[in-house]
This record gives C-alpha cells, structure tokens and sequence, in this order.
C-alpha cells in the first residue's frame, strides 16, 4: 500500500551499533504498529500504538524502542542491535474510527542484517 | 497466552482445484478473524475478514467459515489460479485487541 512507507528498505550493520526504521503514512490512521517477520515464521508484534500519547510493548519488545512522533510517523529503534535481530520489519496502520477498525495495512518492510 | 495453529503448513493444489486453510484460536473471546495473503517479497494484505455474528462470509472465488463453538475458522479458496500462490496468515484478535498471527500456510498452485 504505497500510502505507508518505511526507510530504509534495506540496511546492513554491526553489533553494537544503533539503528532507526522510520515508517511514515498519508492514511490519516491513528493506530500504528511494529512487526518483526524471520524466515518461514509469522509477524510477531513489537510495539504499538494508539494515539501520539498512547504506546504499548507488544509481545517481543525486548531490545527494541519507539517513537510516536506525529499521528502519521512511527519510529522503531535498536539501541545495540545484535545478530538475533536480523530480520524484516514491517510497520502497519489502522484506523479506529470507522468499520474497518480492525483492518491493518501494511508498509513494504525494512530488511535488517546484523553483522 | 494466546495459541494459534495454521494448517496445513504447505498446500501443493492443481490449478483450478479449491484450497482449504485451517486457523484454530484459543482465545474464547476473539470476535474478528481475518486472513492475509502475502506474496514472495512482497507485503502482507488483507483478503477477507469475518465477525463473530456471522458464520460464513464470501468474495467471489474466496470465502471464510467460522466455528466459534470449536475455536477454529477456515480459508477457502475455489478454482485456484497461479496468482493464488502465496503465504496465507490467519490473525485472529485476541482479548488485548491485537492480532495474534498464525506462522502461515504456503499455498502452491501446479499448472
């Protein structure tokens, strides 16, 4: 859905060092989420959130960090990443307001490579 | 937590047969049951979704069965074309309002 978008699309680096995947959306949703996908497994959430004031730890939250910034930006970080990290991450939106509240629609991913 | 099984893992169909997809859940109280497709490389998207007043839901060639009795729902997929090849994700949402993700059914469709 070219309406979210996620930067980089690719990025290899060192243990140890910190990373920032930036995902932006023109959707107008006020609910964005972080996944993490490894080879032949489903998406395993990260963090979410709500509203600009309102973030949540998902189920594998562990190493990660994020950053609402504004209603269409979401931040993810890897204040030391590590080589278990290494993996696609995609954001996703939804939209509380209407009938399809449920429906999340996701950006074209970041792959990560941890050396 | 919440449990939730995909089967079967791969699915090998000839073009033109249907295709089932099973998801069975934990959560006694989920109540939306969508499935997604994601393709090689590509991003996951929604092709159907069901609530848990309805029993079966239809779009075209794809359809959705729900069993809330028995914990479970169902993919179904008729006169299956190339571009149906695929990874399938069952995501039912769970009682903290979050979608909890199954680990995906390959679906290959032979010519």
């Amino acid at each position: 859905d070219a309406d979210v978008t996620q930067t980089p699309r690719n990025r290899i680096t060192k243990t140890g060092k910190r990373i920032m995947l930036e995902c932006s959306q023109t959707k107008g949703h006020d609910r964005m989420y972080w996944y993490r996908q490894d080879p032949g497994l489903g998406l395993q959430l990260i963090y979410y959130s709500f509203d600009v004031k309102d973030i949540n730890k998902g189920e594998i939250s562990d190493g990660y960090s994020v950053s609402r910034q504004a209603q269409a930006k979401f931040s993810l970080s890897l204040e030391s990443a590590i080589p278990n990290q290494t993996a696609l991450y995609f954001c996703a939106t939804s939209d509380s307001g209407t009938g399809l509240r449920d429906t999340q629609y996701f950006g074209p991913g970041t792959r990560l490579t941890v050396l | 937590g919440e449990n939730v099984e995909q089967h079967p893992s791969t699915l090998s169909v000839q073009e033109g047969d249907s295709a089932v997809i099973k998801c069975t859940y934990s959560d006694s109280a989920s109540n939306y049951f969508p499935w997604y497709k994601q393709e090689l490389g590509k991003r996951p998207q929604i092709i159907i979704d069901i609530r848990s007043n309805v029993g079966e839901k239809k779009d075209q060639r794809i359809a959705v069965t729900l069993n809330k009795t028995a914990k479970h729902f169902s993919l179904h997929i008729t006169e299956t074309q190339p571009e149906d090849s695929a990874v399938y994700f069952c995501a039912p949402r769970g009682s903290n309002y979050q979608l909890i993700w199954g680990a995906g059914t390959k679906l290959i469709i032979k010519p």
